[in-house]
């Protein structure tokens, strides 16, 4: 089955306190991004890689990290989380085919305390 | 700033009527426009998009409608079903197709 996944689900942590949330897809997708849902605020992108080692920041990377050595594979890692960090996360991927028909994860649900 | 705005929060409307979802958008550099479906507990997945060089675009009971010059589109759902309950995001992205940019959604609750 073509799928994004995500894990965890749910993280919860305190500040400081480095993470990594995982993401993988199994369509050989070349793009894939972040997202963070806020109430009031939709979806902002934090980062995309067009490709392997090709990443590039979005609307709001301030305090997130990415890489991209493997194609299927994006981690979104967090140094030092804080608090304005906590929110519900998705990642996404599509190929150039596609014209931005994302593909989603089922999100993380991230709380820093 | 805002880029792509939902200005209706939430929208209810009878099982078998149509519901009108509206998208406004600022940058007139955008050039492809998605609108996205999301279910609680699960991402979004995608609906139905229009490049900007097309005004209307139709997909069963789904339509999109792109007007350029008042940067605004809208979804129509026709006829509405209990099971198009759901939260509808508005997207667009420029010719790179590198950015996408999000609405904040709107709540959209058919009643049987």
């Amino acid at each position: 089955e073509a799928q994004v996944t995500q894990n965890p689900r749910y993280l919860i942590t305190v500040t400081g306190k480095k993470l990594t949330v995982t993401c993988s897809q199994n369509m050989n997708h070349e793009y894939m991004s972040w997202y963070r849902q806020d109430p009031g605020l939709g979806l902002r992108q934090i980062y995309y890689s067009m490709n392997v080692e090709v990443t590039d920041k979005g609307d709001v990377p301030e305090g997130y990290k990415v890489s991209r050595k493997e194609k299927r594979n994006f981690p979104l890692i967090l140094e030092s989380p804080s608090p304005n960090q906590t929110s519900l996360y998705f990642c996404a991927s599509t190929n150039r085919d596609s014209l931005g028909k994302l593909f989603f994860g089922s999100g993380t649900q991230l709380s820093v305390l | 700033d805002q880029q792509v705005k939902q200005n209706s929060p939430s929208l209810s409307v009878q099982e078998g009527r149509i519901s009108i979802l509206n998208c406004d958008y600022t940058n007139s550099m955008f050039d492809y426009f998605l609108w996205y479906k999301k279910y609680p507990a699960e991402g979004p997945t995608f609906l139905i998009s229009i490049s900007s060089i097309k005004d209307k675009n139709e997909d069963g009971r789904f339509t999109v409608f792109l007007n350029k010059s008042a940067k605004h589109l809208s979804l129509h759902i026709v006829p509405s079903q209990p099971g198009d309950s759901a939260v509808y995001f508005c997207a667009a992205s420029g010719y790179t197709g590198n950015q996408f940019y999000f609405g904040t959604g709107t709540s959209l609750t058919v009643i049987p």
